[in-house]
């Protein structure tokens, strides 16, 4: 089983931003949290990860609680190519490379 | 750069019939990855390799096969196609983990596989 949860689906206005959040209660010390985003009729990419401190990059910023239960993926801008499945996993360092995905939460960016 | 290469893109199968979905990669991962997803629904593993010679069954790994005799390359064998194995395919990669950092997976563009 998945060990994250987030919300089915979600709405935004283009040019707005969007905060997707992700539950994450049995998170291990040695478990990185990824996100990922699939856009129709294409396989899922990367779009960024972390730890313990948030992380920005070109694509998004990370926000991650302070007791790590819990993690938001904030897209600044959002624009109508934002429009795709996102799903945040978890990756334990330490432990078995058994990568299980949810069903992710489907965003749709309005005009 | 190539990343991850499925192939065929396409594929129509009788019941009963076997095919190999191919997957390789030229970023020197050491682990790989295959994936199912039906539609509307969310990826399930079916196996998983994390070096060449070891492989290990995912969450759906019944009526598939796989094998890892290259780093490159981390083929999935279906022996006996049945209706309920029409999916898309999706074949992915990483570099090895280490305590000091995480990778991020690359994945191919997938195969889409009908079984009638």
């Amino acid at each position: 089983d998945a060990k994250t949860t987030q919300p089915n689906s979600m709405e935004s206005n283009e040019e707005e931003p969007v905060h997707l959040p992700c539950n994450h209660s049995t998170i291990s010390g040695t478990d990185y949290i990824h996100w990922y985003r699939q856009l129709p009729s294409q396989g899922p990419e990367y779009v960024i990860h972390g730890l313990t401190s948030n992380v920005n990059n070109r694509m998004a910023s990370l926000a991650i609680a302070e007791d790590r239960k819990s993690s938001t993926l904030i897209l600044h801008r959002a624009t109508l190519r934002d429009a795709a499945v996102y799903y945040c996993i978890l990756r334990d360092q330490g432990g078995s490379e058994k990568l299980v995905f949810g069903k992710g939460t489907k965003l749709t960016v309005n005009p | 750069n190539a990343g991850v290469t499925q192939t065929p893109k396409f594929r129509i199968l009788k019941i009963g019939q076997s095919m190999t979905l191919q997957c390789t990669q030229d970023m020197n991962h050491n682990y790989m990855y295959w994936y199912r997803q039906d539609p509307g629904m969310g990826l399930k593993l079916i196996y998983y390799s994390v070096g060449a010679g070891i492989t290990d069954k995912g969450e759906v790994p019944n009526g598939y096969n796989v094998s890892r005799s290259t780093t490159e390359d981390f083929p999935l064998r279906l022996e006996l196609a049945a209706p309920s194995q029409t999916s898309v395919y999706f074949c992915a990669s990483s570099r090895p983990r280490d305590r000091r950092s995480s990778s991020p997976l690359h994945f191919g563009n997938g195969t889409r596989l009908t079984v009638t």
